[in-house]
C-alpha cells in the first residue's frame, strides 16, 4: 500500500537559517510525490511535485524538494527561512493502485520559524 | 487563491441532522475530490468525481454521499451526523481524471468547518 511518513511533528528554525522538513514514502511503482502547505484557517496550497526527471524540484515561495530513490525520501527544503513560512506542511503520494488520483497524506509537520 | 470555492465556510449543527457542502472547481477542471481533515484521522480521501461520474472511493461512510452536477460543481451530503463527523472538509479539483500515468495537481479550496454539537 502507498504511504508517506513525516517523522517530525514540529520543526523549529531561526529566521534566515536553512530549513528541512522530512518525508519518506513507500510505494509500488514510480512515486508521484507532492508537498502542500496549510496556513491557519486556510486551505492547502500546492508547493511542488515530483513526477520524473531531476531529483531537485523547485516550487513556490522559494521552496525546493530533493527526491532520493535509494532512501525513499522527498525532503522539503528552503535555503533561508522566513517567519511567514510558519505553517503546517504535508507530504503526499498519489495512490497508484487502480490508477486513481487520490492523494495519501502524511500526518503533517508544523514548522515554526522564530525571529 | 486556488480558484476552488467552497460554501459555507462554517457549519454548526446537531447530531442526527443532515447537511450539504458545496464546491465549485477551478475553471476547466473536470475532476472534483473530497477530503476530510480531523485531528485523529488526519487528511483522508473520501471520493472523486470526474465529469459527473464517480471515479474513486476512499474511506467514505455510508451516511455520506456526493454528486457532481452538469456544471461540474459538486455537493457532499452528510446525514445522521455524529459528534465524530466534526472536521474540516476540503474540496480539490484537477484537470484530468487521474488514470494511470496521470500527474494532475490537485488544487484545494479553503474548506468547510463542520461542527456537530
Amino acid at each position: 500500500a502507498q504511504s508517506v511518513a513525516q517523522p517530525e511533528d514540529q520543526v523549529n528554525v531561526a529566521e534566515g537559517n536553512p530549513l528541512t522538513v522530512k518525508c519518506t514514502y513507500s510505494v509500488s511503482g514510480n512515486p508521484y510525490l507532492f508537498w502542500y502547505v496549510q496556513y491557519p484557517n486556510r486551505g492547502l496550497q500546492f508547493l511542488l511535485k515530483y513526477i520524473t526527471g531531476d531529483n531537485l524540484v523547485k516550487g513556490s515561495y522559494g521552496f525546493e524538494a530533493e527526491f532520493n530513490k535509494s532512501q525513499t525520501s522527498f525532503h522539503l527544503k528552503k535555503p533561508s527561512a522566513l517567519v511567514s513560512d510558519s505553517a503546517l506542511y504535508f507530504c503526499a503520494v498519489r495512490g497508484i493502485p487502480g490508477g486513481y488520483n487520490k492523494l495519501i497524506f502524511g500526518a503533517g509537520t508544523r514548522l515554526a520559524v522564530h525571529p | 487563491d486556488s480558484g476552488v470555492t467552497q460554501t459555507p465556510k462554517h457549519l454548526i449543527t446537531a447530531t442526527g441532522q443532515r447537511v450539504t457542502l458545496r464546491c465549485s472547481p477551478r475553471s476547466g477542471d473536470l475532476s472534483v475530490y473530497w477530503y476530510q481533515q480531523s485531528l485523529d484521522q488526519g487528511l483522508q480521501f473520501l471520493i472523486q468525481y470526474y465529469n459527473g461520474e464517480e471515479r474513486a472511493k476512499g474511506n467514505i461512510l455510508e451516511r455520506f454521499s456526493a454528486q457532481q452536477f452538469p456544471d461540474l460543481h459538486s455537493e457532499l451530503n452528510l446525514s445522521s451526523l455524529e459528534l465524530g463527523d466534526s472536521a474540516l472538509y476540503f474540496c480539490a479539483s484537477s484537470v484530468g481524471r487521474g488514470g494511470t500515468g496521470g500527474t494532475d495537481t490537485q488544487y484545494f479550496g479553503p474548506g468547510t468547518r463542520l461542527t456537530v454539537l
